[in-house]
């Protein structure tokens, strides 16, 4: 089976770093992938991590234990239209297949 | 071009019509996806698809038929829906490679069709 857990909501100040938690337990894995989703939109691709260590993007970061099923994005520098959702998603070792995790809703006040 | 584009982007049907939603990708990707995605919930994984044959089918009702008639294109034919079926579905795309035994994939997700069955 698998387990994907993140926080259900955050909050934040524009300007801050924040940090979004995403733990998984999946039956096979083969990278580890974080999307941002606002309102009624598709999700937008941000990060993608498959060995340990951090990933940089300019204002984004993941980080990925494989040892320890554990993800996290880090926001710098936060804007107001980083106020989204985000979503970690674990593909398993078999084929394409993705498993979401149930997303954090990021509110970024002023 | 990094698009993928669905349609229709609004899809209102009765419980008895038959309608089909379009995934149209010219990224040269292929993997593509179905998702279904209701509001405040994650997208939930429908079908794959990779070199125009189906390798993933989650469990889902047959009242909802995908189709692949080439690697640029994705439907997914409906018909006899129920009211819980309203939701997002969300197609994606991605390019299916693998180096070394690690893949490289990322998906792009195409703006959706909101789906509402009376």
């Amino acid at each position: 089976g698998q387990n994907i857990d993140q926080p259900t909501e955050m909050t934040a100040t524009e300007g801050a770093i924040v940090q979004i938690n995403c733990t998984y337990q999946t039956s096979g894995f083969n990278g580890l992938f974080w999307y941002q989703q606002h309102a009624g939109e598709a999700p937008t691709f941000l990060s993608y991590n498959v060995l340990d260590g951090l990933e940089e993007k300019g204002r984004f970061s993941s980080f990925l234990s494989r040892s320890k099923g554990y993800s996290y994005l880090l926001l710098k520098e936060l804007q107001m239209k980083d106020s989204a959702s985000y979503l970690c998603a674990v593909r398993r070792n078999y084929g394409q297949n993705f498993v979401f995790g149930p997303g954090t809703r990021l509110s970024v006040l002023p | 071009d990094t698009e993928v584009t669905q349609t229709p982007k609004h899809l209102v049907m009765g419980m008895t019509n038959k309608k089909s939603l379009k995934c149209e990708q010219h990224m040269g990707h292929r993997a593509m996806y179905w998702y279904k995605q209701k509001a405040k919930k994650p997208p939930e994984l429908m079908f794959v698809y990779s070199y125009e044959k189906l390798s993933i089918n989650e469990s889902v009702p047959s009242r909802f038929s995908p189709e692949c008639p080439n690697s640029s294109l994705l439907n997914l034919h409906l018909h006899a829906l129920q009211p819980e079926d309203s939701a997002l579905y969300l197609c994606a795309s991605s390019q299916d490679v693998t180096s070394g035994g690690i893949s490289t994939d990322t998906q792009y997700f195409g703006p959706g069709t909101r789906l509402t069955v009376l």
